[in-house]
Formats: C-alpha cells, sequence, structure tokens
C-alpha cells in the first residue's frame, strides 16, 4: 500500500518568509511524528500527535515552528519567518498504533529538503 | 551531547564479506534499539531492532548484538549485497520516552561489487 508522502519535496525560501510543509500518513495510522534532520546529522525529534492530539511539542526549536493535524490524518509543519538556521530535510513518520508501544514501528516518508536563502 | 554515537562517518566491504556497523549510546535508561537503513532522497526505512532483555536478534541477513555494560551495539550484515550500500543509522527509545527516537549520526556503507 501507500507509504508516508510528503510534499513539497524540495523548497527554497528566502529569509523572512512563511512556509509549510504537509505530510500524508499512512491510512489508518494514529501516531504521527516530525523530524528534523540537518545536514550530517542523525534525524531530531520536533513533535507527536496522537490522532488531531498534539501531546508532545518539546522538540521544536521555537514559536516560530507550528505543527497541527486538525482531522487526525494529513499534518502541516508551519515555519514562520524563516531563517537560515532551518535549513534542513523535514521527516514525518507515521505509526499504526499508540506511540509508547516499543513493537510500533516509525515509518518514514521522503521527508522535504528546504532550504532558506 | 550526542547520547547515541556512531563514530564511523563510513565504511567499505567487499560484496560477499561482513559489514559490521557499531553503535554506542550514553543514556543508561534507553530500553530498545533500532537500526534505520536510508538511501538518498529517500526517508529511513526500519531494518531490525533489540529490546534491552535481549544480547541478540536476527533476521535473515542482518544481525544485531547489543552489550548493555559497554552501552555498545552493532550490526552485522552477512553477506554484504551492493544493493546494502546505503546510510544506516542507529536509534534508541525509552529514557522517559518510547516514542521520541534519538539517532546517530549515521554510517555510509559502500558495498564494492
Amino acid at each position: 500500500g501507500a507509504g508516508v508522502s510528503q510534499s513539497p519535496r524540495y523548497k527554497v525560501a528566502k529569509r523572512g518568509q512563511d512556509v509549510a510543509l504537509r505530510c500524508d500518513p499512512i491510512s489508518g495510522h494514529v501516531s504521527l511524528f516530525w523530524y528534523q534532520q540537518a545536514l550530517g546529522q542523525g534525524p531530531e525529534f520536533l513533535t507527536y500527535f496522537q490522532n488531531e492530539a498534539q501531546l508532545d511539542k518539546s522538540g521544536l526549536p521555537s514559536d516560530r515552528f507550528f505543527a497541527e493535524r486538525p482531522e487526525g490524518s494529513v499534518s502541516t509543519l508551519k515555519i514562520q519567518r524563516t531563517q537560515q538556521e532551518d535549513s534542513a530535510v523535514y521527516l514525518c513518520a507515521s505509526s499504526y498504533g499508540l506511540a509508547g508501544g516499543s513493537e510500533e514501528t516509525q515509518y518514514f516518508g521522503p521527508g522535504t529538503r528546504l532550504l532558506v536563502l | 551531547d550526542q547520547q547515541v554515537k556512531q563514530n564511523s562517518p563510513s565504511l567499505s566491504v567487499q560484496e560477499g564479506r561482513i559489514s559490521i556497523l557499531n553503535c554506542d549510546y550514553t543514556n543508561s535508561m534507553f530500553d530498545y534499539f533500532l537500526w534505520y537503513k536510508k538511501y538518498p532522497a529517500e526517508g529511513p526505512t526500519f531494518l531490525i531492532s533489540i529490546s534491552s532483555i535481549k544480547d541478540k536478534n536476527e533476521d535473515g541477513r542482518f544481525t544485531v548484538f547489543l552489550n548493555k555494560s559497554a552501552k555498545h551495539l552493532s550490526l552485522h550484515i552477512v553477506p554484504s549485497q551492493p544493493g546494502d550500500s546505503a546510510v544506516y543509522f542507529c536509534a534508541a527509545l525509552g529514557g522517559g520516552s518510547n516514542y521520541k527516537l534519538t539517532f546517530g549520526k549515521g554510517t555510509l556503507l559502500t558495498v564494492n561489487p
């Protein structure tokens, strides 16, 4: 079946511009995660949704970052007034059940590569 | 401070030989470990995992070994194939969160024909 999809795949933004990144999780998956991967680094956790509820946003770097999942399926990560340090790959992942069981594999999308000039 | 460390940025092996990828961690509260494989322009794909109550888990050509006392795990691929060429990430769960994956920086494996 279809995996996690993300759009756009690439985004170039001018410093100060707002951007919105979309994630379509695997159908029926309850849990959704966003990660940020800087160049040469591993992915770092940003936020976690269980259905439409954002249960953990401890990884969001600043209040310029905002995520939502209003109907418990598609999620949008919004970055306001982008800065050069926001340049990274933004990965979305979903898992079938309630996160918290170690056996709940997170399935990742291909990511959105954001470049802020 | 990096809690999951992959100290080898790259590894090159010949087809048919064994590939050994290493990972160290510092947080003794981690209790579940995973390996992800990543091809260019794709997201990480789950490969194999191990719980801290075990010291070995095997799945086909892939075996993960866990040494809790040394806070070290390794992924063995035998025999290595050119299609295994990818970046391999070690990740951990636990330490206060059982859903927040903590990743290492990754090791680029190249398997030469």
